[in-house]
This record gives C-alpha cells, sequence and structure tokens, in this order.
C-alpha cells in the first residue's frame, strides 16, 4: 500500500524568506501523481501545484516549486518570498492511476507553515 | 467558474441519528471523492462515484454510504452516528477521464453528541 509521510509538523518562516517542506513516500509503482495542498485556517483545501511521476522537469507555480526526486521518492515543496497568507496547513498527497484507484488520493499528516511578520 | 459547493457548512447530530451531506461539483465535473478528516486520522477516503457509479471505496463501514446524481450532484449519508463520526467532510471534484486534479469544496463539519 502506498504511504506518504510528512516528518515536519510544524514549521516558521520569517515574511519573504523561502521555506522548504518536506514529502516522502513510498510506492512500487511507476506511472502515479503528486500534489501538494493548501488548508488556511479557513479549511478550503487549495490545489498548489502538482507533479506527474513521469516528467523529470520539477513543477513550478508561481513563487511554490517542488524538488520532485522519484529515485529517492521524495517530493519537497518550496515556498519563495513567503507571505503571510501563505500560513496554512500543508499537504502532501499521491494518487495512482487505474480503475481500482479512481478519485482517491492518499495524504500525508501535513505540515503546519506559520508565516511570521 | 462556481466552486465546489458543500451543505450544510455545519451540523450537531445526536448519537444514533443519521444525516446527509451534499456536495455541487464544479460544472462539467463528472467525479466526486469524499473525505473524512479528523486530528486524529487525518486525512482519509470515503469513496468516489463518478457518472452516478460508485468505482471506489475506502476503509470504512457501511454506515457510510453515498450516491451521485445524473447532474453529478453528490449526497453522502451516515447512518447509527458514532462520536468518532464527528469530523470535517470534504469533498472534491475532477474532471474526470485522464484528469487527476481534485478541487475541495469547503467541507461540512459534523458533531455528534
Amino acid at each position: 500500500a502506498q504511504t506518504v509521510t510528512q516528518s515536519q509538523p510544524e514549521m516558521s518562516v520569517q515574511e519573504a524568506e523561502t521555506v522548504t517542506l518536506s514529502c516522502t513516500y513510498d510506492t512500487s509503482e511507476n506511472n502515479y501523481y503528486l500534489f501538494w495542498y493548501k488548508q488556511p485556517p479557513s479549511r478550503q483545501m487549495i490545489l498548489v501545484i502538482r507533479q506527474e511521476a513521469y516528467k523529470q522537469q520539477n513543477a513550478t507555480e508561481n513563487r511554490f516549486s517542488v524538488n520532485f526526486q522519484k529515485a529517492a521518492k521524495s517530493f519537497s515543496l518550496k515556498i519563495s518570498d513567503s507571505q503571510l497568507g501563505d500560513t496554512a496547513m500543508y499537504f502532501c498527497a499521491f494518487m495512482k492511476p487505474g480503475s481500482s484507484n479512481t478519485g482517491k488520493l492518499i495524504f500525508g499528516q501535513g505540515t503546519t507553515l506559520q508565516v511570521k511578520p | 467558474k462556481a466552486g465546489v459547493t458543500q451543505t450544510p457548512r455545519y451540523l450537531i447530530k445526536t448519537r444514533g441519528q443519521q444525516v446527509t451531506l451534499s456536495c455541487s461539483p464544479i460544472s462539467g465535473h463528472r467525479s466526486v471523492s469524499w473525505y473524512q478528516q479528523t486530528p486524529g486520522q487525518g486525512l482519509q477516503f470515503l469513496f468516489e462515484y463518478f457518472s452516478e457509479t460508485q468505482r471506489n471505496k475506502g476503509n470504512f463501514p457501511g454506515r457510510f454510504s453515498g450516491r451521485q446524481f445524473s447532474n453529478s450532484r453528490s449526497e453522502m449519508n451516515v447512518s447509527t452516528l458514532e462520536l468518532g463520526d464527528s469530523a470535517l467532510y470534504l469533498c472534491a471534484s475532477c474532471p474526470g477521464q485522464g484528469s487527476y486534479e481534485q478541487y475541495f469544496g469547503p467541507g461540512t463539519r459534523l458533531t455528534v453528541t
């Protein structure tokens, strides 16, 4: 069974600085998708970035980028120029495509990030 | 496009009662997934529906059920509520058919007393 591990329960960063959140996963599959979701105190889960396992190039969305290391099964999220609005819980999630896995995201336990002014 | 909507946003029920939660996906999205979020267990997958058919189910007891209508709206039902069912229930929609990005609603906070 696939598992997702986020080893940092809490992190903090000063506004405008850069922070990296870690995520590792365990799978024997070769084709899969990885996601980072953000859940602010309002509780609305927001998709931040996604990565297809077959793509070697790391995904980037504005201030958010990932470091995808497939062999190491690592998928970290880097937030540049941190803003107060980035304060939230961040979840790493894994999805394996296929008929027996449709619609099922497997989430890590989350990392609470606080951005300090 | 309007986002995923869930009703009600908050609900208080008594042990033994049943509850129905509703989810309206983003227009054009045919897949709806449901998740339970608790402080202890984190986010856990309940089930997924596509074109009115349940395609996948998580490891939850039979008290948890769902359905999807022809307009892709989905409901989930929990019967014989237990205190441990208190949680945030999240629904997510996805276009389906080769697209895997899920977009979440604001959730329904269920409290069982």
